[in-house]
């Protein structure tokens, strides 16, 4: 089955560590994206990547880094700079064109203490 | 940035009745997704409009995007317990990156059996 794999469910870490939460598909996407959700504040885009070695901001940004090596790839660091970084994050994916529907991951929810 | 706004942020009804949530964009989109997120779940792609005016319909839910492609809303005409759950709109602003998808806070939907 084609899908998206985001591994673990469920991530503990202390404070002042760096964690890198995985993203993996494989409906042969070019677009990936990286969305925080937290209680009564939607979904925040992190960051996007429209193709392989190349990314953007998204609207929160700050506290985060990413990396696009292969297409099916899209991990995402979060650092200690990241002042609140407990949430539920979501890796999703995009087929061309670029308005066709995103396709999400099961997430994986992050504690820090 | 781009805001996209929704309201209510909960609603609770009774099993039957029907439910209204609007979506709002500062600036002209160049379409609009709508997303239904499950409790525990991650969200799943519902539907797009793209044309200004466009009304579509699926079953008891009822879609409709504005004159000016600034406001959305979906309509549920007598709610079932299954329809619990998060409802956002997502949108890409018109003039800008395609590829980036900007939710609004969501519309939690309770159904009293």
């Amino acid at each position: 089955d084609g899908g998206i794999t985001q591994s673990p469910k469920y991530l503990f870490r202390k404070e002042g560590q760096n964690v890198t939460l995985s993203c993996e598909q494989n409906l042969n996407h070019d677009a990936m994206y990286w969305y925080r959700q937290d209680p009564g504040q939607g979904l925040r885009l992190i960051y996007y990547s429209q193709i392989v070695n190349d990314f953007q901001k998204g609207d929160i940004a700050e506290g985060y880094s990413v990396s696009r090596e292969k297409k099916e790839s899209f991990p995402l660091t979060v650092t200690s700079a990241q002042k609140n970084p407990t949430a539920f994050y979501l890796c999703a994916s995009r087929e061309e064109p670029y308005n066709s529907p995103l396709h999400f991951g099961n997430g994986t929810r992050l504690t820090v203490t | 940035g781009q805001q996209v706004m929704q309201i209510p942020q909960y609603q609770h009804v009774q099993e039957g009745e029907d439910f209204t949530t609007y979506c709002n964009s500062s600036t002209t989109l160049s379409n609009i997704q709508w997303y239904k997120q499950r409790p525990g779940g991650h969200p799943v792609f519902l539907i797009q409009l793209v044309k200004s005016g466009e009304v579509k319909k699926q079953k008891r839910l009822t879609f409709q995007f504005g004159e000016a492609k600034k406001n959305s809303s979906l309509h549920i005409t007598a709610t079932q317990t299954t329809d619990v759950g998060t409802y956002f709109c997502a949108g890409s602003i018109f003039g800008g990156s395609n590829y980036k998808l900007t939710f609004g806070k969501g519309t939690l939907l309770t159904v009293n059996p």
